[in-house]
């Protein structure tokens, strides 16, 4: 079946340009988290959709990081006027529920801001 | 604040032998403890998962061993593989709340 899927795989952007991110979670997924992952680090979480409910935005790192997620599935990660510190991969996962526990991630997208 | 401590960050081990990997953890409300695999260019997978009732758990060559008291957990690899090589992080996360993940730690297994 389907897993999580993320696109673009890669993007190259210069400092200052605003990106977007795209993940499509398991069909059925109520839960939608995203993730930064920077060189050799482990995973920090950014910002968690549970189904209707107003999303858990207390890890974006600053005000130019904004996501969506439109009718309860698809989402969009957000980076505006992008600095060289935005520079790592960016996964996406969901799970069945706010009380399910296994996470299924996407491969990522590998932000570098030049 | 970082919630979960893995260590070591990398570790070397040939062909046939046993990888460990720690965590330590703080708050006693986690009661679901995950280790995840990841492969390069890959997102994390789900490798094998605890609760806290339960000293260990074992899938495969891979065994999860959980002191409760201590708040520590952690993985064995038996009969380490070079197809093992990869970045392991664990996490762990209460019922209502987010995983929380370690810094991960790398494993090279050499042929």
């Amino acid at each position: 079946g389907a897993g999580v899927s993320q696109s673009p795989s890669n993007k190259v952007t210069e400092k200052g340009k605003d990106v977007e991110l795209r993940c499509d979670p398991i069909s059925g997924h109520t839960a939608l988290y995203w993730y930064r992952q920077s060189l050799g680090q482990g995973l920090e979480f950014l910002i968690y959709f549970q189904g209707n409910s107003a999303p858990d935005k207390s890890g974006l790192p600053s005000d130019r990081f904004s996501a969506e997620r439109t009718g309860g599935s698809v989402s969009t990660l957000t980076i505006q006027r992008t600095q060289q510190e935005d520079s790592a991969v960016y996964l996406c996962a969901s799970s069945e529920g706010q009380r399910s526990n296994e996470q299924f991630f996407g491969p990522g997208t590998r932000l570098t801001v030049l | 604040q970082q919630q979960v401590k893995q260590s070591p960050q990398s570790l070397i081990v040939q062909k046939g032998g046993i990888s460990i990997i720690n965590c330590a953890y703080e708050n006693t409300a986690f009661d679901y403890f995950p280790w995840y695999q990841q492969f390069p260019g890959k997102g994390p997978a789900l490798l094998i998962a605890i609760r806290p009732d339960v000293s260990e758990k074992k899938e495969g060559r891979f065994t999860i061993s959980f002191n409760k008291s201590a708040k520590q957990f952690s993985l064995h690899i038996m009969d380490s593989q070079p197809g093992d090589s990869a970045t392991y992080f664990c996490a762990a996360k209460n019922s209502w709340g987010k995983l929380q993940f370690g810094a991960g730690t790398q494993v090279v297994v050499t042929p």
